[in-house]
């Protein structure tokens, strides 16, 4: 069974200075991974995901991720953060059963960057 | 705007009644999911359909939910004799091509149960 785990509920963080938010998962096969952001009553929209190639991903808004197989880890990172980055954001991991490819997610990590 | 719209919003019902949510996806995506989130927690999966076909149910879904996508468009999530623990968002998403796609979510429906 596949598995997420995002160890830290809240993070803190001051407006310019770097984030990373932490994820690592649990899988058989080769794993899709995924970041989510989602505000307060809303949905999840997608930030970014790695299927394959270069370990580190770009996607939108300025944040990218490092997908590290060893660790099996998938850190999302943004060299300068705002204060509207302040979210929820969820880690997740997909793998294909041939008939779907559910998602399973982390529990989420909140972002709070201050000014 | 052409996301994933879902109706109600907000779903507030007595302890025993039957409710209905829409999801209407993305038009020219053929795979829908259904998601269940609590407070605190991330979404679980709960159904896959690929076009009209309900392919794969979580063993989460008890007998009392049920969900149909007639002709593969949009879809309905019921759920009947709705008990507290029912309470939480229902979160649809839809998605095409690959299985590596990402899944686009609408802003789900809050169910609360009095």
């Amino acid at each position: 069974a596949q598995s997420v785990a995002q160890p830290e509920d809240q993070v803190n963080v001051a407006e310019g200075n770097p984030l990373t938010v932490k994820c690592t998962y649990s899988v058989s096969g080769n794993p899709y991974l995924f970041w989510y952001v989602q505000y307060p009553n809303r949905g999840l929209q997608f930030l970014l995901k790695y299927i394959t190639g270069d370990n580190l991903v770009k996607g939108s808004y300025g944040f990218e991720a490092e997908f590290n197989k060893s660790q099996t880890s998938f850190h999302l990172k943004k060299p300068s953060a705002l204060v509207s980055d302040s979210a929820l954001y969820f880690c997740a991991v997909s793998v294909s059963t041939g008939t779907a490819s559910k998602l399973t997610f982390g529990t989420g990590t909140r972002l709070q960057v201050t000014l | 705007d052409t996301g994933v719209s879902q109706d109600p919003r907000h779903k507030i019902t007595k302890r025993g009644q039957n409710v209905t949510f829409r999801c209407d996806p993305i038009s020219e995506h053929n795979r829908l999911y259904w998601y269940r989130q609590t407070l605190g927690q991330g979404p679980e999966f709960l159904t896959y359909f690929q076009n009209e076909a309900q392919l794969e149910k979580s063993r989460l879904l008890s007998n009392r939910f049920s969900a149909e996508r007639p002709k593969g468009s949009f879809s309905t999530l019921e759920i009947q004799r709705t008990e507290q623990g029912d309470s939480a968002m229902y979160l649809c998403a839809s998605s095409f091509g690959q299985f590596n796609q990402p899944q686009h979510f609408g802003d789900g429906t809050r169910l609360s149960i009095l």
